[in-house]
This record gives C-alpha cells, sequence and structure tokens, in this order.
C-alpha cells in the first residue's frame, strides 16, 4: 500500500481564491509528522508546512494551513488568497519511525494559479 | 528558516568521467542527509540515507559503487557519480534533517542536474 496518496495530479485555482490539495496517509505507527513541500519549476523543495501526530491543533503559517483528519487519515493543504506565484508541484510527505529516517512522499499535485 | 545549499547546480560531462555533488547545511547541524533522485514530473525517489562518521545507506537497486556518498562532517555530505552514463542524466537533490528540532524537517538543497554527454 502507498504510504502517501495525492489523488490530484493537477489543479487549477483563480488567483485570490482558496485551494485545497489532498493527501491522505498510511501509518500504524503512532507517532508520525506530517509535511508539505513545494517545488517551483527551478527545482527546490521549500518546506511549508508541519503538523504532528500529537498535535491537536490545525497547523498554520500565513497563508498554508493544513487540515488534519486523523481518524481519517488526511492532511489535506489549504492555501489561501492563491497567488500566480503559487503556481508549483506540491508534496506531501510523511516521516514515521523512531529514528526519524523513514520519511515518504507523495506523487505530488501541480497546482496552477490563473490570473 | 534552515538553510541547505548544493553545488553545483548544473553539470554537463562526458560519458566515464565522475562527478562530485556537495550538499552544506549552513546554519544547522546534520547527523543525517539524504539523496534524492528525480525524473522529470514524478515524485522523489530515495537513493541513500548518510550518517556522519558512517557507511551511507543505500535504498534497494542502487549501486553503491557507483553512487559514492561520503558525509565527512556534521554539515557536509558529497555523492559521487562514478564512470557516469547518460542513464545517470538526472535530478540530483540532497536533504537535511534538522535532529535539534522535534519535527525532524528535511530541509532540502536546490538540486543538481546532471547532464552526461
Amino acid at each position: 500500500a502507498q504510504k502517501i496518496t495525492q489523488t490530484q495530479p493537477g489543479m487549477f485555482v483563480q488567483e485570490k481564491e482558496a485551494v485545497t490539495l489532498d493527501c491522505t496517509y498510511d501509518t500504524s505507527d503512532q507517532s508520525y509528522g506530517l509535511f508539505w513541500y513545494k517545488q517551483p519549476s527551478s527545482g527546490e523543495m521549500i518546506f511549508l508546512i508541519y503538523q504532528g501526530s500529537y498535535d491537536e491543533q490545525n497547523a498554520t503559517e500565513g497563508r498554508y494551513s493544513l487540515n488534519f483528519q486523523k481518524a481519517r487519515k488526511s492532511a489535506n493543504l489549504v492555501i489561501s488568497a492563491s497567488q500566480l506565484g503559487d503556481s508549483a508541484m506540491y508534496f506531501c510527505a510523511m516521516r514515521e519511525g523512531p529514528s526519524g529516517n523513514q520519511f515518504y512522499f507523495g506523487t505530488g499535485t501541480s497546482l496552477t494559479v490563473i490570473p | 528558516g534552515a538553510v541547505v545549499s548544493q553545488h553545483p547546480s548544473r553539470v554537463i560531462c562526458k560519458s566515464g568521467t565522475s562527478v562530485k555533488i556537495e550538499c552544506r547545511s549552513l546554519d544547522f547541524q546534520a547527523t543525517t542527509m539524504f539523496w534524492y533522485r528525480q525524473f522529470p514530473k514524478q515524485s522523489l525517489m530515495l537513493m541513500a540515507t548518510s550518517n556522519e562518521g558512517s557507511k551511507a545507506t543505500y535504498e534497494q537497486g542502487v549501486e553503491k559503487d557507483k553512487f559514492l556518498i561520503n558525509h565527512a562532517s556534521l554539515t557536509l555530505s558529497t555523492l559521487t557519480v562514478t564512470s557516469a552514463h547518460p542513464e545517470d542524466s538526472s535530478f540530483y537533490i540532497c536533504s537535511a534533517r534538522d535532529g535539534a528540532t522535534y519535527t525532524d524537517t528535511q530541509y532540502f538543497g536546490p538540486g543538481t542536474r546532471l547532464t552526461v554527454l
């Protein structure tokens, strides 16, 4: 089974609108971490936001928020007030394991912001 | 935020030559660094996990004699692609794990685009 599933290969959003990028995960660990990264066309992977499995509140970082639904094993990224510069690939990732070295990436979602 | 540099950003080499890529954590110590390979429009594929002062752990199917990894210090890991061939052409990206934070976030370098002629 896939550890991280991103079912939206491509998404479009109007500038200034909000968009939700889906991510579901599979783990039997109690302690794990969930991450979102942005990869623009330049190739760099930019860390956006983190959610710990024990965090009771949804993580927020500026225009990014993570809709964490533990029972459903979903960790969707919400981008509010989309900007043209948000056009990029977005990867959901999960860290599990006691060493923290087991890191799994989803297949990514390509987001295009339309002016 | 944590910064990871990677050098060179782009390299073109002839078939049969070796190429060294450096990955540095600039403002934190990274006991663990990771090397990934990414094909166009695909996700990252983990090649190996590099621990400071010990041998790297390679993922299944990755030739350790071809992709030499050295993690000599807490801020530097190198990947050497030995006797490169055109099929080694790819985007290579490193990350460094900031173990000092409870999130254990991996911070990525800007990547190296390797083209083997």
